[in-house]
């Protein structure tokens, strides 16, 4: 268990829907990252957030945003959802976002969109 | 100039044998380079790191061999375990920004 907790673990949509996907980091962690993690495009950064503020930004798409809040949990919106949304959504933590930073993975949302 | 290319795509190797996993990378400013194991239906976790600094970094029977003038850098399982079998991939970043993750390898060590 890496300490970071993704809710929900699956969900099921249809197209042009929104969906909200939750992350909490591992305690004292303020560097919250996103990944999208698809069979054909592999993991993808989407973007990252350090103690509140967008710290760099990745293959995020404009339908999609993220933030991060005052008690440090971050939320990764997705909405006009297509079917090749369809993927596995990961969030990871670490402590200060630094160059060296070892990087902890949740366990992952299954996004299915229909 | 952001890619990062891994291969091979898959392996089989028998128990006790050594597994070898290649990354290649063009973008000079990278300066971190994470290897990550995966199992099936759990997020990727760190397995071990290096600088481009440093041509080589042990830890237990993994071992990380990096080639800063070829840019490419390999990870090698000694001793392979069936416990071993998972999807490993190599990544990349920049100032612990903008991570760029290989396509993976899905390594299986027989019995």
């Amino acid at each position: 268990d890496s300490g970071v907790t993704q809710t929900p673990k699956h969900l099921i949509t249809a197209t042009g829907q929104r969906v909200t996907l939750r992350c909490s980091p591992r305690s004292g962690d303020l560097s919250v990252y996103w990944y999208q993690q698809s069979l054909d495009q592999g993991l993808q950064f989407l973007i990252q957030y350090y103690n509140g503020e967008e710290r760099a930004k990745g293959n995020i798409l404009e339908r999609f945003s993220a933030q991060q809040f005052p008690d440090l949990h971050s939320e990764l919106n997705l909405s006009s959802l297509e079917l090749g949304d369809s993927a596995l959504y990961f969030c990871a933590s670490s402590v200060a976002g630094g160059r060296q930073d070892t990087q902890y993975f949740g366990p992952g949302t299954r996004l299915t969109v229909l | 100039q952001q890619q990062v290319k891994q291969s091979p795509q898959s392996l089989i190797v028998q128990k006790g044998g050594i597994s070898i996993i290649n990354c290649a990378y063009e973008n000079t400013a990278f300066d971190y380079f994470p290897w990550y194991q995966q199992f099936p239906g759990k997020g990727p976790a760190l397995l071990i790191a290096i600088r481009p600094d440093v041509s080589e970094k042990k830890e237990g029977r993994f071992t990380i061999s990096f080639n800063k003038s070829a840019k490419q850098f390999s990870l090698h399982i000694m001793d392979s375990q069936p416990g071993d079998s998972a999807t490993y991939f190599c990544a990349a970043s920049m100032h612990g920004q903008n991570f760029v993750f290989g396509p993976g390898t899905r390594l299986s060590v027989l019995p």
